[in-house]
């Protein structure tokens, strides 16, 4: 398909675990974002890229969050020490410009249950 | 810091009724704002944005809203609810940067 994609769809970990979670975003798209959505909340925004360069990791709760773009392309969001408090979904979405005016086209998410 | 707020968590209404779901804004510059939807088990889709051209933004669906600057409002209406607009909504804020931010959302239900 065209769209943005992510790996895995459903993540049950063990506390303590290292997760790396995927995102393929729509070819030719330079930006890609990174969000964590709780239950019943609105995304929030953790990092974006443009390109391979990471411009904002501002969103990162701390650091056992960190996220690559090596190729500019997929992008893989690692989660060290897992904590049953990173337990979410973690959207990626990609746009086809680097302004933030630029639609941003989700994925499907990740679901991240962290025991 | 940049942010909205939605008011009301759930929005319900009869199919052929008026949908208004309210969004307000905090900035000292202009924003670009947006309303994102979200059906059950799918990634959010982009309604329709404002980026300081026409106050009177239509989108997708049938969806439109208004920017008020005088009310840091941009209140996402549709005149006529369809059972298929039932569904999760976020409005969302921007500005020159790339760090977007959502309100918690409004699930809107229609009843037949």
């Amino acid at each position: 398909g065209a769209g943005v994609s992510q790996s895995p769809r459903y993540k049950v970990t063990k506390r303590g675990q290292d997760v790396a979670l995927r995102c393929d975003p729509i070819s030719g798209h330079v930006s890609l974002y990174w969000y964590r959505q709780a239950l019943g909340q609105g995304p929030e925004f953790l990092t974006y890229f443009n390109y391979e360069a990471q411009q904002d990791k501002s969103g990162l709760p701390n650091d056992r969050f960190s996220a690559e773009r090596p190729e500019g392309s997929i992008s893989t969001l690692t989660i060290q020490r897992t904590e049953q408090r990173d337990s979410a979904m973690y959207r990626c979405a990609s746009s086809l410009g680097t302004s933030g005016y630029n639609e941003q086209f989700f994925g499907p998410g990740t679901r991240l249950t962290v025991l | 810091a940049q942010s909205v707020t939605q008011l009301g968590s759930h929005v319900s209404v009869s199919e052929g009724a008026l949908v208004l779901l309210r969004c307000n804004y905090s900035s000292s510059v202009p924003p670009y704002l947006f309303w994102y939807v979200q059906y059950p088990n799918q990634g959010l889709q982009l309604l329709l944005k404002y980026t300081s051209a026409a106050t009177l933004v239509k989108g997708i669906n049938g969806f439109e809203a208004e920017f008020k600057k005088s009310e840091t409002s941009f209140h996402l209406t549709k005149p006529s609810a369809h059972m298929s607009d039932a569904a999760e909504y976020f409005c969302a804020v921007t500005y020159h940067n790339n760090d977007m931010r959502f309100g918690a959302g409004t699930r809107l239900t229609v009843k037949p």
